[in-house]
């Protein structure tokens, strides 16, 4: 149980267009759920926290209107990267938190951005 | 801020061989701290937590050991398994939240 897909795994952009990764809960319903932008050779760093039916919470630094985020239901969230440039390549990873759990956070297995 | 620093990799054993991984972090009050373990092509999988001092985490034959006094929660296995070849993450959550503060990763490659 407990499992988080993302689709793409890949995805190659031209500079200029948009790109939308998709983040699914497959057993479990959650109200939370986190991206996270991973650098080679970096750690993780939290870019938002969205909740189910409301504006997602972006931390400092991170481009809302570069970065769209929707969750729309309980077990979809969606980050599109608009504009995209080659500097918004990298990995981007979402984890899903269980409806009713304080803490716990499951993670998708991440999506490999490259923008040309 | 909150932070944690891990050992650089990548780091390459051989089967068998003793595993120290080190972490140190940097928070607060008592934050609760994690092992991931990242497999290739997989998502993140929590390995193991400890929540307050002196706690001991384990599984799947690794520890770690809540280490206040040293702010440290260095990850070890005693035997290595090939199949143990992955990256592994080091991270806090602060006491005041849930936020993940995450390591920089390191990667282990075990050969037979």
């Amino acid at each position: 149980g407990a499992v988080v897909s993302q689709h793409p795994s890949r995805v190659i952009c031209k500079s200029g267009t948009s790109v939308k990764i998709e983040c699914r809960s497959l057993d479990f319903q959650a109200t939370t759920m986190f991206w996270y932008r991973q650098f080679p050779k970096q750690s993780l760093m939290l870019m938002a926290t969205s909740n189910e039916g409301s504006k997602a919470t972006y931390e400092q630094g991170v481009e809302k209107d570069k970065f769209l985020i929707n969750h729309a239901s309980l077990t979809l969230s969606t980050l599109t990267v608009t504009s995209a440039h080659p500097e918004d390549s990298s990995f981007y990873i979402c984890s899903a938190r269980p409806s009713g759990e304080l803490y716990e956070q499951y993670f998708g297995p991440g999506t490999r951005l490259t923008v040309t | 801020g909150d932070s944690v620093t891990q050992m650089e990799g990548p780091v390459t054993l051989s089967e068998e061989a003793f595993l120290t991984i080190n972490c140190t972090y940097t928070a607060t009050g008592y934050p609760s701290l994690f092992w991931y373990v990242q497999y290739p092509g997989e998502g993140l999988q929590l390995l193991l937590k400890a929540t307050k001092a002196d706690d001991k985490g384990s599984n799947k034959g690794f520890e770690a050991t809540y280490r206040k006094e040293t702010t440290s929660f260095h990850l070890e296995k005693g035997s290595v398994q090939v199949s143990d070849s992955a990256v592994y993450f080091c991270a806090l959550r602060g006491a005041s939240g849930s936020r993940l503060t995450f390591g920089e990763g390191t990667q282990l490659t075990v050969n037979p």
